[in-house]
């Protein structure tokens, strides 16, 4: 079975400042791996996906995350936050010919001005 | 398109209560999913469906009932509910195929039982 495991449950961080949000995860297979966004009082929406080829994927709003097949981990970052990215992130994990998302616990991301 | 709805956006039910929560898409996506999110825990899939008529297991499925009689719409249910689903539930739709499609998410309803 799939698991991932965020590392982190809340990331406070200064407006401008970089920011990396870590996710590892577990597979005996080959997976798939996402990253959603959750606003507050929303409903989840797709940051960005990998799914072969290149390891650097870019997503919306300036994320970016890298597909590390040794290490078994898929961390988001972006160079320069905005208030409006204070939200809640989540790691997921598919197996490939699955229909079941695999959610991490989430990371708080919390920016100050 | 409205995409993904829930209704209703919030209930407080007692103990022992029933309820019925409906998921609507319109995107006419085969595939449909209700989660429940706790504090800490992320998203855990209570059940799923890959079609009209058909309906499946996720990872927490006591304790509750679904249906999909139409491809549209996606109902869980509550027989009687207990403070521990007190939770957030979302709903979301995908379409057929390969694994990779996204999973596009309601707005989500927030369960009290008391």
């Amino acid at each position: 079975a799939q698991s991932v495991t965020q590392l982190d449950s809340q990331v406070p961080v200064f407006e401008e400042a970089p920011v990396e949000l870590r996710c590892n995860y577990s597979s005996s297979v080959s997976v798939y791996l996402f990253w959603y966004v959750q606003y507050p009082n929303q409903g989840l929406q797709l940051l960005l996906k990998y799914l072969s080829g290149s390891t650097l994927v870019k997503g919306i709003n300036g994320f970016e995350a890298e597909f590390n097949k040794s290490q078994t981990s898929f961390h988001l970052r972006k160079p320069s936050v905005h208030i409006s990215d204070t939200a809640e992130y989540f790691c997921a994990v598919i197996r490939q010919g699955a229909q079941k998302l695999v959610f991490g616990q989430g990371t708080r991301l919390t920016i100050n001005p | 398109n409205a995409g993904v709805t829930q209704t209703p956006k919030f209930r407080v039910l007692k103990t022992g209560q029933s309820m019925t929560l409906l998921c609507a898409q319109d995107m006419n996506h085969e595939y449909m999913y209700w989660y429940r999110q706790d504090p800490g825990m992320g998203l855990r899939l209570i059940h799923y469906s890959v079609g009209e008529g058909t309906t499946a297991k996720g990872e927490v499925p006591d304790g509750y009932n679904v249906s999909r009689l139409k491809k549209q719409n996606f109902l869980l249910g509550l027989e009687s509910a207990a403070p521990s689903q007190t939770s957030v539930y979302f709903c979301a739709s995908s379409t057929l195929g390969s694994s990779y499609n996204e999973q596009f998410f309601g707005p989500g309803t927030r369960l009290t039982v008391l």
